[in-house]
C-alpha cells in the first residue's frame, strides 16, 4: 500500500498569503497525484488531478507542482473562502490511498 | 447536471444491517467506476472499495474487504455501500465519489455525492 504523509498537518494564515502544503508518497507515484478540498460540512471537491492539472471552475490562484514521490499545492494569495482540510490523493495502485489532510486556518 | 445523490442519515443499533445508496444521473452511470470512501468524526479520507456499474466489477480495499459489500443495480443508476452487522466504530460519514475518466479505476474523484451519515449506538 502507498502510503502519503501530508505537511504540515495545521496551518494558520493571513489572507493574501501563499500557503504551500506538501505531500509525500512512499514510492514513486508518477504524476498520479490528486487534490481535494473539503470545507467543513461539505464534499469532498476536486481542486488538480495529476500533480498539475487545473480542474474548470477551480480559481487559477490553485496550482500544483511535483512527479515521483514529492508533490506540492499552492495557493497563492489566500482568500477567506479557502479555510478547509486540504488531501492528497494517489490512483497510481489500488489500494488508493489518501493523505492525512492539511487544516488551513484564516487568521 | 452530473451528480450523485445520496440517501438519508441512518441511526442504527450494533449488530443491525444497513444498506445505503447513492444514485447517478446527468452520465452514462454505466461507464464509470464508483467509489466510496469514508470520512470518521473530525478524521481523513479513506478510501473503501470501488465498483464498475456496467458489469459489476468491484474492487475493495484490504481494510474493509469482508467488513462491507459494494454493489449496483445499472437498472436503476445506483450503487449501494452494505453492512450484516453493524458496530460502533462504523459510525462515520460515507461518501460516493465517481472516477473522472470512464476507461480507468486509477483515477481522479471528479464528482462526489452530498454523503450519507451513518451513526450506530446502543
Amino acid at each position: 500500500e502507498i502510503v502519503l504523509t501530508q505537511s504540515p498537518d495545521f496551518q494558520s494564515v493571513t489572507p493574501k498569503e501563499k500557503v504551500t502544503i506538501t505531500c509525500r508518497a512512499s514510492q514513486s507515484i508518477g504524476s498520479s497525484l490528486h487534490w481535494y478540498q473539503q470545507k467543513p460540512d461539505q464534499s469532498p471537491k476536486l481542486l488538480i488531478k495529476y500533480a498539475s492539472q487545473s480542474i474548470s471552475g477551480v480559481p487559477s490562484r490553485f496550482s500544483g507542482s511535483g512527479s515521483g514521490t514529492d508533490f506540492t499545492l499552492t495557493i497563492n494569495s489566500l482568500e477567506a473562502e479557502d479555510a478547509a482540510a486540504y488531501y492528497c490523493h494517489q490512483s497510481s495502485s489500488l489500494p488508493l490511498t489518501f493523505g492525512g489532510g492539511t487544516k488551513v486556518e484564516i487568521k | 447536471e452530473v451528480q450523485l445523490v445520496q440517501s438519508g442519515a441512518e441511526v442504527k443499533k450494533p449488530g443491525e444491517s444497513l444498506k445505503i445508496s447513492c444514485k447517478g444521473s446527468g452520465y452514462s452511470f454505466t461507464s464509470y467506476w464508483i467509489g466510496w470512501v469514508r470520512q470518521m468524526p473530525g478524521k481523513g479520507l479513506e478510501w473503501m472499495g470501488i465498483i464498475y456499474p456496467g458489469d459489476s466489477d468491484t474492487r475493495y480495499s484490504p481494510s474493509f474487504q469482508g467488513q462491507v459489500t459494494i454493489s449496483a443495480d445499472k437498472s436503476i443508476s445506483t450503487a449501494y455501500l452494505q453492512w450484516s452487522s453493524l458496530k460502533a466504530s462504523d459510525t462515520a460519514m460515507y461518501y460516493c465519489a465517481r472516477l473522472s475518466d470512464s476507461s480507468s479505476l486509477l483515477d481522479a474523484f471528479d464528482i462526489w455525492g452530498q454523503g450519507t451519515m451513518v451513526t450506530v449506538s446502543s
